[in-house]
C-alpha cells in the first residue's frame, strides 16, 4: 500500500514563525502536492512538484514556498506565519501516467492542522 | 476555482438505506474522481471514471458520468454507520485545468445506526 507521511498531525506557532510541513512517501511517485483544507473552501492546491527539483505554483502559492530535494520528500515552508494561515495541511501524490500527468489518482497523508496563534 | 459542486451538502440516512450524491462541474473533463475524508483525517481515493465511461462500479459503490449533463453521481446502496464521512468529487482536465485536480465543497453523510 501506498503510504504518504506527514510529519506533524498538530501544530501550534505564533505569527512571524517560520513553519516547516515534511511530507513523504514510500512508492516512488513523481509527482506530490500540497493542499489546504478550510470549511466553506473545500481543498484548494498551494503548489505541487512532478520532479526532483520542479515546483509548480497552484491556485493559492501567496505566503508559501516548498522543496523537492528529494523524489520522496515534499516539504511546505510557510516563511512568516500569519493567522490566516492557520488551516488542515494535507499532502499527496501519484504516479507519472501521462502528458498531464497530475490527473490520476491522489494519496493523500493524515493531514497536518497548523494553528497559528 | 472551484469545478465541482456537490449536493447535497449534507445528508442524513438510516443503516441500509441507499445514499446518494451529486456532482455537478463547468467545463469538460477527462475523468472524475470521488473521494471520500473521515473526520479530521486524508482523504482516501475510492474511484476513477473516465469521460468515455458512462458507469462504474466497486463493491458498494456505484458511480455514473453523463458528460452531456456535466454531471456524475456517487451511489453507496446497503450503507453502514462506518460510511459516515465526507465525500468529495474531484475534477481532472488536461486543457481546461492545466491538468490539475479540482475538488468540489463536498457531501457530508451521516449514516445513523
Amino acid at each position: 500500500d501506498v503510504k504518504v507521511t506527514q510529519s506533524s498531525r498538530y501544530l501550534v506557532k505564533r505569527t512571524g514563525e517560520k513553519v516547516f510541513l515534511e511530507c513523504v512517501q514510500d512508492m516512488d511517485h513523481e509527482n506530490m502536492f500540497w493542499y489546504r483544507q478550510d470549511p466553506g473552501l473545500g481543498l484548494r492546491l498551494i503548489y505541487f512538484s512532478y520532479d526532483v527539483k520542479m515546483k509548480e505554483k497552484g491556485d493559492i502559492p501567496e505566503g508559501y514556498s516548498v522543496s523537492r530535494e528529494k523524489k520522496e520528500r515534499f516539504s511546505l515552508i510557510l516563511e512568516s506565519a500569519s493567522t490566516n494561515q492557520t488551516s488542515m495541511y494535507l499532502c499527496a501524490s501519484s504516479l507519472l501516467r501521462q502528458q498531464f500527468a497530475n490527473t490520476g489518482e491522489l494519496f493523500f497523508g493524515e493531514g497536518s492542522r497548523l494553528t497559528v496563534l | 476555482s472551484q469545478q465541482g459542486e456537490e449536493d447535497p451538502q449534507a445528508l442524513s440516512i438510516q443503516e441500509g438505506e441507499n445514499a446518494t450524491m451529486n456532482c455537478s462541474y463547468k467545463t469538460s473533463i477527462n475523468n472524475l474522481q470521488w473521494y471520500r475524508q473521515n473526520s479530521g483525517r486524508g482523504l482516501v481515493h475510492l474511484i476513477l471514471i473516465r469521460s468515455n465511461e458512462r458507469e462504474k462500479h466497486s463493491g458498494r459503490l456505484r458511480v455514473t458520468l453523463d458528460t452531456s449533463k456535466k454531471s456524475s453521481s456517487l451511489l453507496i446502496t446497503a450503507s453502514r454507520a462506518a460510511d459516515t464521512a465526507s465525500y468529495f468529487c474531484a475534477t481532472a482536465s488536461f486543457y481546461n485545468q492545466g491538468g490539475k485536480l479540482i475538488f468540489g465543497q463536498g457531501t457530508e453523510l451521516s449514516v445513523k445506526p
